[in-house]
């Protein structure tokens, strides 16, 4: 089945040590998306990328990078992590950007 | 900054009754609408997308759009324990950026 597969599921960090999270898709989308979900709180969008062109939020701390090496593979690399940064990290994707988008399961980020 | 507004809830009601969630936005510009649902950690899953004004229904789920008053919402019938969960409605802008609602968790008792 065509999917969006995210990994870890679960990650542990602790204070200021660097942590990649990763996100691939079989569903040959053109758009990968990153969100930070908090609890009770909506998706915020942190940055996208069409093809190879990437989007960032006005607002995403530049504590957040991206890369996506090719079509399949998207990374959110946060350089140091704060108690502030444990969420839910979800990776969403798109045929286009007009399109629906579909979500992984998302990675549980702990900052210990 | 482009709002997308749900009531949170709780919202309970019993077995086999409809579910109603609405939601309002405050860009004239958006386009495209869409409901997601999602279960305590676990990650959105769309249920419905709704593009024009009117009623969309998909099973048990109807989703409608009044572009005019600016409002979506999301009916289930005969609701199941299983539609337990909070339900995000989502807004498309002219830009296509996707703005979330913070959800509305609904709970169905037996």
């Amino acid at each position: 089945d065509a999917m969006v597969i995210q990994n870890p599921r679960y990650q542990v960090t602790q204070f200021g040590k660097p942590v990649t999270l990763s996100c691939s898709q079989t569903l040959n989308h053109n758009v990968m998306y990153w969100y930070q979900q908090k609890s009770s709180q909506a998706p915020k969008l942190l940055f996208h990328y069409y093809d190879k062109d990437f989007n960032n939020e006005a607002d995403t701390p530049d504590n957040f990078q991206s890369r996506r090496p090719n079509t399949s593979f998207c990374f959110l690399d946060i350089r140091s992590p704060g108690l502030g940064d444990a969420a839910m990290y979800l990776c969403a994707t798109s045929l286009t950007k007009n399109y629906e988008q579909y979500f992984g399961p998302g990675t549980r980020l702990t900052v210990t | 900054q482009k709002e997308v507004e749900q009531n949170s809830g709780p919202l309970s009601v019993p077995e086999g009754a409809i579910a109603s969630l609405n939601c309002t936005y405050s860009d004239r510009g958006s386009q495209s609408f869409f409901w997601y649902r999602q279960y305590s950690g676990k990650s959105p899953e769309l249920i419905m997308s709704i593009y024009s004004n009117g009623d969309k229904e998909d099973g048990r789920f109807t989703a409608q759009l009044n572009k005019a008053s600016q409002y979506v919402s999301l009916l289930i019938r005969d609701s199941q324990p299983s539609d337990s969960a909070t339900y995000l409605c989502a807004g498309k802008d002219n830009n296509n950026d996707m703005r979330f609602g913070a959800g509305t968790r609904l709970t169905v008792k037996p």
